[in-house]
């Protein structure tokens, strides 16, 4: 069965770069979400999309931005890079009208930052 | 508002054991869904279970199973028979308002590190 697509797996990047990752969900899935891993901590909820708008906002910088186009798959930007900013980046997608409530991970997007 | 709670960072247990993972959860929401996710050394998260909180009986999934007890607000995860390739972080999530085909997003606990010793 297919699965949450996400690119690149790894990015390295310096300070001050920008950084775009890319997610493709699940088919017929319209509801992508991003979360942000540091080293050793939980994930954390940075944006979410529903029928390309957007439905929640986390914890996500300023400096970031997000989307989700016509075709379902969504972008995170990422710009003035920081060190901090190193972390495995998920995207997830669930059907939006699901009384289940699954959320399918990508297999991650690790950002090194130099 | 909502929040997860897994009090322990690490966990040992020995090959062929059962080993019970807590997790409390917080929320003034009738309607929400906890879920358990699996994540190994190498990054992905994977689904374990799910218990919606009407449902009555505790979900399992082979050899994992979730013991609600929902005045508790509790969602401990109970894995059987330990096999080395357990070892793995494992995070307790929760949706609200998760019926009527609600978007929210899942919010985690901390984790809890389990190591599965032969």
């Amino acid at each position: 069965a297919a699965g949450v697509i996400q690119s690149p797996r790894h990015l390295i990047k310096e300070k001050r770069e920008t950084a775009t990752l890319k997610c493709y969900p699940i088919p017929r899935h319209d509801t992508v979400y991003w979360y942000q891993q540091g080293p050793g901590q939980d994930p954390q909820f940075l944006i979410s999309f529903y029928e390309k708008m957007q439905s929640d906002k986390g914890s996500i910088p300023d400096r970031f931005s997000a989307q989700q186009f016509s075709d379902y798959h969504s972008e995170l930007n990422m710009s003035s890079l920081e060190l901090g900013d190193s972390a495995l980046y998920f995207c997830a997608s669930s059907p939006g009208t699901t009384n289940t409530g699954e959320l399918f991970f990508g297999e991650g997007s690790r950002l090194t930052v130099l | 508002a909502q929040k997860i709670t897994q009090t322990q960072p690490g966990m040992f247990v020995q090959e062929k054991e059962a080993v019970t993972l807590d997790c409390t959860y917080d929320t003034s929401d009738q309607s929400y869904g906890l879920f358990w996710y699996k994540q190994p050394s190498s990054g992905e998260m994977i689904f374990l279970i799910y218990q919606g909180s009407y449902d009555e009986q505790n979900a399992t999934e082979g050899r994992y199973s979730l013991n609600f007890q929902k005045a508790r607000k509790s969602a401990n995860l109970v894995i059987s028979a330990s096999q080395l390739g357990d070892s793995a972080m494992y995070f307790c999530a929760m949706r609200e308002k998760l019926y009527g085909g609600a978007t929210n997003k899942l919010i985690f606990g901390t984790g809890t590190l389990l190591a599965v010793q032969p």
